[in-house]
Formats: structure tokens, C-alpha cells, sequence
């Protein structure tokens, strides 16, 4: 199946930096979305991305589906930024299977 | 307000007590999946359903049941829950099949089997 690959897996940021995560997956995709996963667990929608740069407010993320790989950026971090940060990918006909990355731990200090 | 909802969010059960967990949405969409999560192994499909009545196993569906008799509703039955099935749960939802169509999960249920 489908490789799915985050990096860095720990991250530790001042309050008001900025940091990129990535995401490199091992075949062609036709769905990659990213998540944030809260401290209570919860998954929340950030991007549906599969190819193209999108920007919601501080976050902001780049796929180069030719290139296999997926870039999440967070500009002027706060503390609610921490959690889990996960890229999801889908192969098609697959089930609509998600196929997820292991994920990147955030902590924003104060 | 467009949402998954599973219930219950915490469940505490002994090995072999029958349990359900519901799922429901209310954005009319024909796909739903359930997904567990576990430390180390990340998040992996259980079950997923195309459509009432079609139902299909995922990556990891032993020990588990699943219906469609509704198309919002996508509970999850555990006949006789082990231990290695205590996870944290996800029910999923988009509008169809296919890849064009983004994934709506619910809060999430920590079950624990003792």
C-alpha cells in the first residue's frame, strides 16, 4: 500500500514563530487532506489539498502532487496551535480509504 | 451546523459485553467509515459503507460489525469486546466515493476494554 511519511515527528516552537511541516507519500494520490488533532482528540479539517496552495488565516498549505509531497505552513504560532498535525492521503478506488502519516507533534511554548 | 456525531464520547466496558457505537451526520452524504487510532499505529480504516445497505471491510474489520439501514446513521457493534480493541475511535463521512470529496470526522470515542 500507499507510503505516508511526516516530518519532522516532534516540533517545539516559541509563541510567534514559524515552522513548516511535510508530508512525503510514495505513489500518485487524487485526495491529500491535512488535520490538526487537539489535545481532547478531536480531528478537525484544515485542507483538502491534492494539488495547488491554499491559505486559511495563519496556516497555510502546498502540494506538488508531481513531486509526491505536501507542505503545511504555520506562520506566527500561538499556544492553541499544539497538537497533532496529520496528512491523509487517497488512492483511487481505495475504498475512500484515508491512508494517514504518522503525524507531527507541535508544542507552542508561551 | 454540518456535523458527524458518535456517541459515546468515553465508554469503559468488560471483555465480552456487547457494545454499539453510533455514528450520525446530517449532510446527507453516501459514504461513511469508521477508523481506530492507536499509538504507534496510527489511524486505520475498520469498516466503510458506499451507500444504504452496501457495506465493506476495511484494513482492520476482525472483531467488529457494522450496518446501513439509514443513510445517516453508520453504527459500529462490537459482539464480544477484547482488550486489544481498546482504541480511539473515528466515524468519518463525505458526500460520495471517489476522490474528489473531503472527509468529515466525528469528535472521536475512547473506549476501553477491561
Amino acid at each position: 500500500g500507499i507510503q505516508v511519511e511526516q516530518s519532522p515527528p516532534d516540533l517545539i516552537l516559541q509563541e510567534g514563530a514559524n515552522s513548516t511541516l511535510r508530508c512525503n507519500f510514495s505513489d500518485s494520490v487524487n485526495n491529500l487532506q491535512w488535520f490538526h488533532q487537539n489535545p481532547w482528540g478531536q480531528l478537525i479539517n484544515l485542507f483538502y489539498i491534492p494539488s495547488g496552495t491554499k491559505q486559511n488565516g495563519r496556516l497555510s498549505a502546498t502540494t506538488v502532487a508531481t513531486e509526491r509531497y505536501s507542505l503545511l505552513y504555520i506562520s506566527s504560532s500561538q499556544t492553541t496551535d499544539s497538537g497533532v498535525y496529520f496528512c491523509a492521503v487517497e488512492r483511487t478506488a481505495a475504498g475512500n480509504k484515508l491512508t494517514f502519516g504518522g503525524g507531527t507533534r507541535v508544542l507552542v511554548k508561551p | 451546523e454540518a456535523q458527524v456525531t458518535q456517541n459515546p464520547r468515553y465508554l469503559i466496558t468488560v471483555t465480552g459485553k456487547k457494545l454499539t457505537v453510533t455514528c450520525s451526520q446530517n449532510m446527507n452524504h453516501e459514504y461513511m467509515s469508521w477508523y481506530r487510532q492507536d499509538p504507534g499505529l496510527g489511524l486505520r480504516q475498520i469498516y466503510y459503507s458506499m451507500n444504504v445497505e452496501v457495506t465493506d471491510k476495511g484494513d482492520v474489520p476482525e472483531g467488529y460489525k457494522v450496518s446501513r439501514k439509514e443513510k445517516r446513521n453508520f453504527p459500529l457493534i462490537l459482539e464480544s469486546p477484547s482488550p486489544n480493541q481498546t482504541s480511539l475511535y473515528f466515524c468519518a463521512s463525505s458526500l460520495s466515493s471517489g476522490s474528489l470529496y473531503i472527509q468529515y470526522f466525528g469528535a472521536g470515542t475512547r473506549l476501553s476494554v477491561l
